[in-house]
């Protein structure tokens, strides 16, 4: 079983919606989560950090459940500029654990 | 502000041959990770680095070694290459926990 799991996607919406997806840890005992953004062929770019109470950037919003082991990534009002695929980041001593990706499409 | 370097950006190698993949960290970020990206695939940890000391080991075949520099850079050596190996291989450097800065990545292509 991987460490970490993301809803498979893709996500195909259009410009102006609200697209959420989920992200699944299997080791309990870990410390940070991020969201990363990666544009095809190119680096993964930090998005937010995603922290116990919640936060928003902008127009997105990122919750952790450390109880049943999940993060989640909101998006509102998606823009074209949003499409991009989403990797789910989660820190663990002294290495990052990477999700499969989660492709968003926003389509005009 | 300065980003992690990596370099070559790209390089193209024969099978059996070497490469050696140099990443240079943000300025005071003390750990280093190199991560290998196949086509279509989520990054794969291979080695990280704590203040020059080896500190984590993922899937990293024993055909590759890496190995972090007083000057805190960091080198990973391919010996062997195999056309399994044709990746983007990605540094990324930290010095929180507050995020990681990557590099733009080395293209390996194997042929």
């Amino acid at each position: 079983r991987k460490e970490v799991e993301q809803d498979p996607g893709p996500f195909n919406v259009p410009e102006g919606a609200t697209v959420a997806f989920n992200c699944t840890y299997s080791n309990s005992a870990s410390q940070s989560f991020f969201w990363y953004r990666q544009d095809c062929r190119k680096e993964p770019k930090l998005l937010m950090s995603v922290y116990s109470s919640g936060n928003e950037d902008g127009r997105f919003t990122a919750q952790l459940n450390r109880a049943s082991q999940y993060i989640s990534l909101l998006i509102r009002d998606s823009k074209l500029s949003d499409s991009a695929t989403y990797l789910c980041v989660v820190r663990g001593d002294y290495k990052l654990s990477f999700g499969a990706g989660t492709t968003v499409t926003v389509r005009a | 502000a300065a980003g992690v370097i990596q370099s070559p950006r790209h390089l193209i190698k024969e099978k059996r041959e070497t490469a050696t993949l140099k990443c240079y960290p943000i300025p005071r970020h003390d750990t280093v990770y190199w991560y290998q990206q196949g086509p279509g695939q989520d990054p794969q940890f291979l080695i990280s680095f704590y203040e020059k000391m080896q500190s984590d080991k993922g899937s990293i075949p024993d055909r590759f070694s890496a190995q972090q520099f007083s000057d805190y850079h960091s080198e990973l050596n391919m010996s062997s290459l195999e056309l399994g190996d044709s990746a983007l291989y990605f540094c990324a450097s930290s010095a929180t926990t507050s995020g990681y800065t990557f590099g733009s990545g080395t293209r390996l292509t194997v042929v």
